[in-house]
């Protein structure tokens, strides 16, 4: 069982490009979430959604976008990456939208804007 | 506004019990949740409450007092892979968590 996935692991980016942090789960969760971790800070949610087909913005949205098609993948997309941008990136889903509190976390994806 | 508070860092010895302190101001509430997480690695579920008390699972216990805004994680019996950093986080009324900095524990033997 994977539980839920994410891609890739570690990318260097050039400031300005575009970039998509993949993230997919096999668990059937109605809920999933972007969390960006910064040292000295905590978790800061991006994007969430609540079921397929909708979507919505967490703390620090500016310069981040989501989709979410299916139940299954929640990519992340960077449209011009920028140096601020660099930080560890989590996915995470839940069974339901956020009522029990439990989420389940992907390994991260270290993205360094440069 | 929302915030919450833990200490940065704190040092114990294995075998030993440490308490981690978490300290949150919010405008609803809908519980209070501890995750570890080990350097490098995701963030994983240790325990939630929503209800003034303790509650006990294993070497782990976690306390809240919902008037006092105040919550701690008690480990006991601490081990060298109790190294790590614990994550307080609150649950708001709309359902999402607000989270901590986070409290790196370095056990020493």
């Amino acid at each position: 069982i994977a539980g839920i996935t994410q891609a890739p692991t570690s990318q260097i980016l050039a400031a300005g490009r575009r970039m998509t942090l993949r993230c997919t789960q096999d668990m059937r969760h109605n809920a999933m979430y972007w969390y960006r971790q910064d040292l000295g800070l905590g978790l800061r949610l991006i994007h969430y959604s609540n079921t397929a087909g909708t979507t919505g913005k967490g703390e620090v949205p500016d310069g981040y976008s989501v989709s979410r098609a299916n139940t299954d993948d929640f990519p992340l997309t960077l449209a011009s990456a920028v140096p601020s941008q660099t930080s560890v990136y989590f996915c995470a889903s839940s069974p339901s939208g956020g009522s029990t509190g439990e989420l389940f976390f992907g390994e991260g994806s270290r993205l360094t804007v440069l | 506004g929302q915030n919450i508070d833990q200490p940065t860092e704190m040092t114990a010895t294995e075998g030993a019990i440490v308490q981690i302190n978490c300290t949150y101001q919010t405008s609803g509430f809908n519980g209070l949740f501890w995750y570890q997480q080990h350097a490098g690695e995701a963030p994983t579920f240790l325990s939630y409450n929503v209800l003034d008390g303790l509650e006990e699972k294993g070497r782990f216990s976690s306390f809240l007092s919902r008037s006092k805004g105040y919550s701690y994680l008690l480990l006991k019996e601490l081990q060298m892979k109790d190294s790590a950093s614990y994550l307080c986080a609150h649950m708001d009324s709309n359902y999402q968590l607000i989270w901590g900095a986070g409290t790196k524990l370095i056990i020493k033997p």
